[in-house]
């Protein structure tokens, strides 16, 4: 138990759709990163912010877009979607200044159709 | 850039046999290195770390090694159990960069 929520846990869109991801993060943890697992994949990185501003991208176009909110919850945002976005997305959270110890979510798995 | 290769599996054990999965690095500066394992239908979970040079990582019986000469952190153990089934991530970071993953190792005890 990590102390990270995600949800949902899966969905299924549709090409071309828009789908908002949630995670709440552990009280206090002012970072978050989003990782993208594809299947059979490691994670690759998305994207990071602290204290609510992106501090961080990954190779992710930019219809991949994300917020922080002051209650430590974050959403990433996926536009136009496309088949390749089907993926396990996982966000992590830890302390700023903090660089070993990072928090992973159960993930949202994501189908595209 | 950063960037891991670790050995690929599946790889399937009977239960009490020693188990190494290889991992290497290349990285930039001095990077922290770790060991994620993912269970069935959960995120990741950090098993073990080491953040310099000839540090020895361990938790729950596994360990791993920092490497600078060979640039590896093999993780093994001695004697595995049917519930260390699942995936093992081998992963780095530099500072305060974003961990940088395997591609992953699955890992199957039989009993």
């Amino acid at each position: 138990e990590t102390g990270v929520t995600q949800s949902p846990t899966h969905l299924i869109k549709t090409r071309g759709q828009q789908v908002t991801l949630r995670c709440s993060s552990q009280s206090g943890h002012n970072t978050v990163s989003w990782y993208q697992q594809a299947l059979g994949q490691g994670p690759q990185f998305i994207f990071q912010y602290y204290r609510e501003e992106e501090n961080g991208r990954g190779n992710f176009p930019p219809r991949f877009s994300g917020l922080q909110f002051p209650n430590y919850s974050s959403e990433l945002n996926v536009n136009a979607l496309e088949l390749d976005d089907s993926a396990l997305y996982l966000c992590a959270s830890r302390l700023a200044g903090d660089p070993y110890e990072q928090y992973f979510g159960p993930g949202t798995r994501l189908t595209v159709t | 850039g950063n960037s891991v290769t670790q050995m690929e599996g599946p790889v399937t054990l009977s239960e009490e046999a020693f188990l190494t999965i290889n991992c290497t690095y290349t990285a930039t500066g001095y990077p922290s290195l770790f060991w994620y394992v993912q269970y069935p239908g959960e995120g990741l979970q950090l098993l073990l770390k080491a953040t310099k040079a000839d540090d020895k990582g361990s938790n729950k019986g596994f360990e791993a090694t920092y490497r600078k000469e060979t640039t590896s952190f093999h993780l093994e153990k001695g004697s595995v159990q049917v519930s260390d089934s699942a995936v093992y991530f081998c992963a780095l970071s530099s500072g305060n960069t974003p961990l940088v993953f395997g591609k992953g190792t699955r890992l199957s005890v039989i009993a």
